[in-house]
């Protein structure tokens, strides 16, 4: 089975604060998403990865960035948290033409 | 313009019937696939069940099928003997293009209550 491990279920930072969302697949995928979702507004997608070191912008790319050093982990780093980042957070990832497999989402809250 | 629409915010279904989730999508590509993705309370987007554009066949896995009219762009989801644990969040979405890789659009959900 495919496992993709978010590094944590539930955070809560401060605003002003860097911080770091941790994704990790063991299924040697080459791609790889971060999603946000958001009640009433369903699953955004804010950058994906098609290779190590790779990474394009999704919908709602402002506030974040990304990092793909190794193929099987895929950083989301809110530069500046502010409260409107404030939501559940989703990794993903597939093989050519395979579905998408999820993390189990970190619920993020910016006090 | 939405790309995939979810008509229904909530549904609800007795134990051990049927139900039917309706998705309809727009894409002016020839070659895409539709997906559903169950996400319980508990936050996991779980992979149900897949369907490619050029597929003949209706895709089926085990009380799963989904109800492909290309014609019609829709993409409706069958559960067939709902269950309690069935009870979560269902999303259909779309992939579209014929590469590899890929991103998914992905409608705003139905929430299914399942009444036992």
């Amino acid at each position: 089975d495919v496992k993709v491990t978010q590094s944590s279920r539930y955070l809560v930072k401060r605003t002003g604060e860097k911080v770091f969302l941790e994704c990790v697949q063991d299924m040697d995928h080459e791609n790889m998403f971060w999603y946000r979702q958001d009640p009433g507004l369903g699953l955004r997608l804010i950058y994906f990865s098609y290779d190590v070191k790779m990474k394009e912008k999704g919908d709602i790319p402002e506030g974040y960035s990304v990092s793909r050093e190794k193929k099987e982990r895929f950083s989301l780093i809110l530069e500046s948290a502010s409260t409107n980042q404030t939501s559940m957070y989703l990794c993903a990832s597939s093989g050519a033409y395979q579905p998408q497999h999820f993390g189990d989402g970190t619920r993020l809250s910016i006090l | 313009a939405q790309k995939i629409t979810q008509t229904q915010p909530g549904m609800f279904v007795q134990e051990k019937e049927a139900v039917t989730l309706d998705c309809t999508y727009d894409t002016s590509d020839q070659s895409y696939g539709l997906f559903w993705y169950k996400q319980p309370s508990s936050g996991e987007m779980i992979f149900l069940i897949y369907q490619g554009s050029y597929d003949e066949q209706n895709a089926t896995e085990g009380r799963y099928s989904l109800n492909f009219q290309k014609a019609r762009k829709s993409a409706n989801l069958v559960i067939s003997a709902s269950q309690l644990g069935d009870s979560a969040m269902y999303f259909c979405a779309m992939r579209e293009g014929g590469g590899s890789q890929g991103n998914l659009i992905f409608g705003k959900g139905t929430k299914l209550s399942v009444k036992p």
